[in-house]
Order: structure tokens, then C-alpha cells, then sequence
């Protein structure tokens, strides 16, 4: 019930195409699904947040769909570029129940070409 | 700036040895975390604290150790109990509030064991 399953593990996209990683999860108190990026080496860093009252949220190039009946959450990114390649993690916590903590799906390395 | 410093960025530790990895924030966030992170693992709670002096094991506590005796710094100690440290360590804090929800990472500490 605490798990967040991403896919695909690795993605490959050329430059100027749509990045598309998908999120499951089973828990419905979950009420906040942020994705996360990482460069290597670095720390995870917010790259956008969306509660189940919306059904997408965009910014820029970022895009998060989500699908509260089906449970499904994802990140789009449109355009791709190089400078996008990096892990991305998708998250939830149950923030009004009061939980503490953020269930971490277990990454999609990007990779997009030149 | 206000931010997660952690350090070392590099760690290297002998079989058997205790070692504490550092991590201080100016954020004036209430809640600190540890994540351990290894390839394709995703990200791992190993404790958080929500309060000065109170702390609670994550998922993977085993051979772990933390305290709080100050809201600003959280300190991990990787203790010989720990039979793989080889790993990326994050270190997080977050405000409280679930209007401005969200993790702040530092950049990491590499700990290999040699």
C-alpha cells in the first residue's frame, strides 16, 4: 500500500521529442505527488507538485497528468533536451493525514540525444 | 543562501569503523531526514526527526544512528553493524504546513567502504 511503481527504468528520447514516465500507486490517502530531479553526483532537486483536485499540472516544458481513479500520475516533458538528461523520481505522501514522509518511486534514467 | 550543506562530499571507511557523515540546514525547517540511495534502489529512509531531540527509524535503520540535539543539524552515523554502507547518502528537511510542502535535498556524501 506505501509503494509508488515507476516505469520505464531507462528512457531514450531525441532531442525536441516527449519524454513520458509513468506512476502507480495503491495508497488513496495519498493527497501530494511531486517528481523530482538528479544530476549525478547531486542532490534530488523539485521539479514540479500536483494534488489530486487537478487533473494536470504544467510548467514550462514540465507537464503532470494525473488520473485519480486510475491511481496513475505522470511527467511530460515536451521538447527534450540534452540538458534534460538526469534521473527523475516520482513521490506521494499522505501530507493531511499527517504523515511525514515521502514514498519514492525508484527512478527513470533520461537520456536524450542530441 | 539557505540550503542542506552536507560533508564530506567523499567518505571512505575501513571495515569496522564508525563513521559520522554531517548535515546542517539554515532553512529553519522541523523536519530533517536520511535517505540512502543506491542504483535502481531509489531512494530509502533510513530516520528522520520531526522535533529537536526525537527521531524515528525509516525503513532501513539497521546499523544506523542519528541524533538531534539541535534543530539545524541531523548527524549520521554509519556504524560497523552496517554490513554494505557503500551507498550515496541524502540528507532532506522540509517545512511543516501542508500549503508549502516539499523536500529540500543536500548534495550528498559518497561513503565507500575500502
Amino acid at each position: 500500500q506505501q509503494q509508488v511503481k515507476q516505469s520505464p527504468q531507462s528512457l531514450i528520447v531525441q532531442k525536441g521529442g516527449i519524454s513520458i514516465i509513468n506512476c502507480a500507486y495503491e495508497n488513496t490517502a495519498f493527497d501530494y505527488f511531486p517528481w523530482y530531479q538528479q544530476f549525478p553526483g547531486k542532490g534530488p532537486a523539485l521539479l514540479i507538485a500536483i494534488r489530486p483536485d487537478v487533473s494536470e499540472k504544467n510548467e514550462g516544458r514540465f507537464t503532470i497528468s494525473f488520473n485519480k481513479s486510475a491511481k496513475q500520475f505522470s511527467l511530460h516533458i515536451m521538447d527534450s533536451q540534452p540538458g534534460d538528461s538526469a534521473t527523475y523520481f516520482c513521490a506521494a505522501s499522505n501530507v493531511r493525514g499527517g504523515s511525514e514522509k515521502l514514498v519514492f518511486g525508484k527512478g527513470t534514467k533520461l537520456t536524450v540525444n542530441p | 543562501d539557505g540550503g542542506i550543506t552536507q560533508s564530506p562530499k567523499y567518505l571512505f571507511r575501513k571495515e569496522g569503523q564508525n563513521v559520522t557523515l554531517s548535515c546542517e540546514q539554515n532553512l529553519n525547517h522541523d523536519a530533517m531526514y536520511w535517505y540512502r540511495q543506491d542504483p535502481g534502489q531509489g531512494l530509502r529512509l533510513i530516520y528522520y526527526s520531526q522535533i529537536v531531540n526525537d527521531f524515528q527509524k525509516g525503513d532501513i535503520a539497521e546499523g544506523y544512528s542519528v541524533s538531534r540535539e539541535k534543530k539545524e543539524s541531523f548527524p549520521l552515523t554509519v556504524t560497523s553493524a552496517q554490513k554494505n554502507p557503500t551507498a550515496f547518502y541524502l540528507c532532506a528537511s522540509r517545512t511543516q504546513g501542508y500549503g508549502n510542502y516539499g523536500y529540500t535535498f543536500g548534495s550528498g556524501t559518497r561513503l565507500t567502504v575500502v
